[in-house]
């Protein structure tokens, strides 16, 4: 069973950078996982930032910016603000299959 | 504009089936994939499969390989999921999400969610 692991729990403050990043238990992520990252509110449905690794939607903030690092989809949080708090949801793609990350709960403090 | 909208909360039996509906409206229905998405109460996310509304056809995960059956009606730009023989561990939020996979494979709009509750 293919198991996806993100960070559970990432603190940053108000201004700062973060790194978030996503593992494929088969080995290294590449472009061909089309890795989708998602923002997820308390009480609210998920919200779609990136796709194919690093291309952003139309209502995707300029701060958020996905690539491949070490291996890992990442998604990195630049100029961080209060609203950025959320979970965050990687999600590769496996030939047919999808596979969701655990989720990072993201702390701005 | 694009919108998912999806039918209300239900409340089910141990054994029993649920069917969530997932109405499209904005674009092009048959020309965009459908991913089914659950999340268990204080829980991530968890694929369950998708439907190509063009032709039918199906994916499923392979948790719900037997369960599950994903459905359209194009009459009614309307996707279906049903989940059969429910049990506690299935009371969750479900969505619906759109996907295109012209080579960009993109998963962008999201239904509001359903939450179905198992319960004896």
């Amino acid at each position: 069973q293919t198991v996806v692991t993100q960070e559970p729990s990432l603190t940053v403050s108000p201004g700062g950078t973060v790194t978030l990043t996503c593992a494929s238990s088969t080995g290294a992520v590449t472009s061909g996982y089309y890795p989708n990252w998602f923002q997820q509110k308390p009480g609210q449905a998920p919200k779609a930032l990136i796709y194919s690794t690093s291309s952003k939607h139309s209502w995707t903030p300029a701060r958020f910016s996905g690539s491949l690092l070490g291996g890992k989809a990442a998604l990195t949080l630049s100029g961080v603000q209060p609203d950025d708090e959320a979970e965050y949801y990687c999600l590769l793609y496996y030939g047919g299959a999808w596979v969701f990350g655990g989720g990072t709960k993201l702390t701005v403090l | 504009q694009v919108q998912l909208v999806q039918s209300g909360a239900e409340v089910k039996k141990p054994g029993a089936s649920v069917k969530v509906s997932c109405r499209a409206s904005g674009y092009t229905f048959t020309s965009y994939y459908m991913h089914w998405v659950r999340q268990a109460p204080g829980q991530g996310l968890e694929w369950m499969g998708i439907i190509n509304p063009s032709g039918g056809s199906t994916t499923y995960a392979q948790k719900f390989q037997g369960r599950v059956t994903m459905t359209r009606d194009t009459s009614t730009s309307t996707v279906y999921m049903e989940l059969s023989s429910l049990r506690s561990e299935d009371t969750a939020f479900y969505y619906c999400a759109r996907y295109l996979s012209s080579g960009y494979y993109i998963v962008d709009y999201w239904g509001q969610g359903t939450l179905v509750t198992v319960s004896s």
